[in-house]
């Protein structure tokens, strides 16, 4: 099975700041690694796909990039709304997730 | 538009099964595969099975494997997940989600969530 890393598990930041969530899968999965948004007591929200494709409608702030099998989401200028849960996940063989990592406000 | 409706809470006893279903509108069902996820109370996401929609053919973790079944009816743009052999960790918020057509495979719609809980 692929294991997925993610780092941190949590996070604080503020307003206007630039941060990075770090995702490592085990053995080498392409560009099928996805992002999602997850807010209390809401179903997750898809972010971006094959690594680095932003979903229709998600603000150009986030960014995703991809080098071997390190997977990072950077989200620049942080707005309220997006202190929320985060999780990655790769459908290269299954569709398992990484642990989620929880962005707070400082 | 699209839309994805689960069915309501269910709250079972340890050893039963409890079978959850999914609705779907708005584009055509056996286009699109169908997953199962869960996250138990203050967790993370668990991926549980995924079934084709056009032939229902379907993929489980092992460790689901030999108590969960993923089933379709196409005629009624729904799919459906049955666990078996309920046990008090099993307690979850189960989402069904659509998956896109072609890869890098990500999940795009989601169902609202249902809340399974398990205890005696």
């Amino acid at each position: 099975d692929i294991q997925m890393t993610q780092s941190p598990s949590s996070l604080s930041a503020s307003v206007g700041d630039r941060v990075i969530i770090t995702c490592r899968a085990s053995q080498s999965i392409s560009n099928f690694l996805n992002w999602y948004q997850q807010k209390p007591g809401a179903a997750p929200k898809l972010l971006i796909y094959g690594a680095s494709t932003l979903q229709s409608g998600v603000p150009s702030r986030f960014t995703g990039s991809a080098s071997g099998t390190v997977f990072t989401l950077s989200i620049s200028n942080l707005q309220p709304e997006d202190f929320a849960t985060y999780y990655c996940q790769q459908s290269y063989s299954g569709r398992n997730f990484g642990q989620g990592t929880k962005l707070e406000i400082k | 538009q699209v839309q994805v409706v689960q069915s309501g809470a269910e709250g079972k006893k340890p050893g039963a099964s409890v079978k959850v279903s999914c609705k779907t509108s708005g584009y055509t069902f056996n286009t699109y595969g169908i997953n199962w996820l869960r996250q138990a109370p203050g967790q993370g996401l668990e991926w549980m099975g995924w079934i084709s929609t056009d032939r229902a053919d379907t993929e489980y973790p092992q460790k689901f494997q030999g108590r969960i079944t993923l089933t379709i009816d196409t005629s009624a743009s729904t799919a459906y997940m049955e666990l078996r052999n309920l046990r008090s960790d099993d307690t979850a918020v189960y989402y069904c989600v659509r998956e896109s057509r072609t890869s890098p495979f990500y999940f795009d719609y989601w169902g609202q969530g249902t809340l399974v809980t398990v205890s005696s």
